[in-house]
């Protein structure tokens, strides 16, 4: 069974840039698609984009000028970044297993935006 | 962007009741949907995906139908464990959008 953990900074400046990684166990990262996946305190989930190993990527048009993943094959992990962000990116990160439905998904880290 | 709407919002029952949560899609979807339970505090889990196709572990209380734009999730004897926000996902086209979420709360 797939297990997956997110792992990052729970503060990040307005302006700067959010950095999260996902560490899988359990499988090998080049044996699917990778997503992620936020939801604000006390509101819905948005999809972010998802990561192949072997670098393809779809993103969600509202993020993909700000986004960018990535996949490190020799650590198991994958990786996000999301630049200049507000308060509004303020969220639960959570990573997951596939692009179309998520079968699997981290436990999720609170990112906090704030001066 | 297809946009996912649920109903209800809120949902009061009490254990042992059937429930029904409907998803509707702003097009057509086909039977690319999928639901999830979530818990305060935790992470999203796969109830069903394909509309209908109940994921391994899940009991069979619970049970999804629909294709095209209407789409419902069933409980049936609801159990105090259920007592959670289900949310529908569609995963025809991209982005992929979920619906605003039905939190299932104890009458």
């Amino acid at each position: 069974q797939v297990q997956l953990q997110e792992s990052g900074p729970g503060l990040v400046k307005p302006s700067e840039t959010l950095s999260l990684t996902c560490t899988v166990s359990g499988n090998s990262i080049s044996s699917n698609y990778w997503s992620w996946i936020r939801q604000p305190p006390g509101k819905g989930l948005e999809w972010i984009g998802y990561i192949h190993y072997s670098g393809s990527t779809n993103y969600n048009p509202s993020l993909k000028s700000r986004v960018t993943t990535s996949v490190d094959t020799s650590k198991n992990q994958f990786s996000l970044k999301l630049s200049s962000v507000t308060a509004a990116d303020t969220a639960v990160y959570y990573c997951a297993t596939g692009y179309g439905y998520f079968h699997q998904w981290g436990q999720g880290t609170l990112v906090t935006v704030s001066s | 962007d297809i946009q996912m709407t649920q109903s209800p919002s809120t949902l009061s029952a009490s254990v042992g009741d059937r429930v029904t949560i409907t998803c509707r899609a702003s097009q057509s979807i086909s039977s690319w949907l999928a639901w999830y339970q979530q818990k305060p505090g935790k992470a999203p889990e796969l109830l069903i995906s394909k509309a209908s196709s109940l994921e391994s572990g899940v009991p069979s209380r619970f049970s999804g139908s629909g294709s095209g734009t209407e789409f419902t999730l069933t409980i049936n004897s609801l159990q105090p464990d259920d007592f959670a926000t289900y949310y529908c996902q569609q995963y025809n086209s991209y982005p992929r959008t979920f619906g605003q979420g039905t939190k299932v709360e104890i009458k």
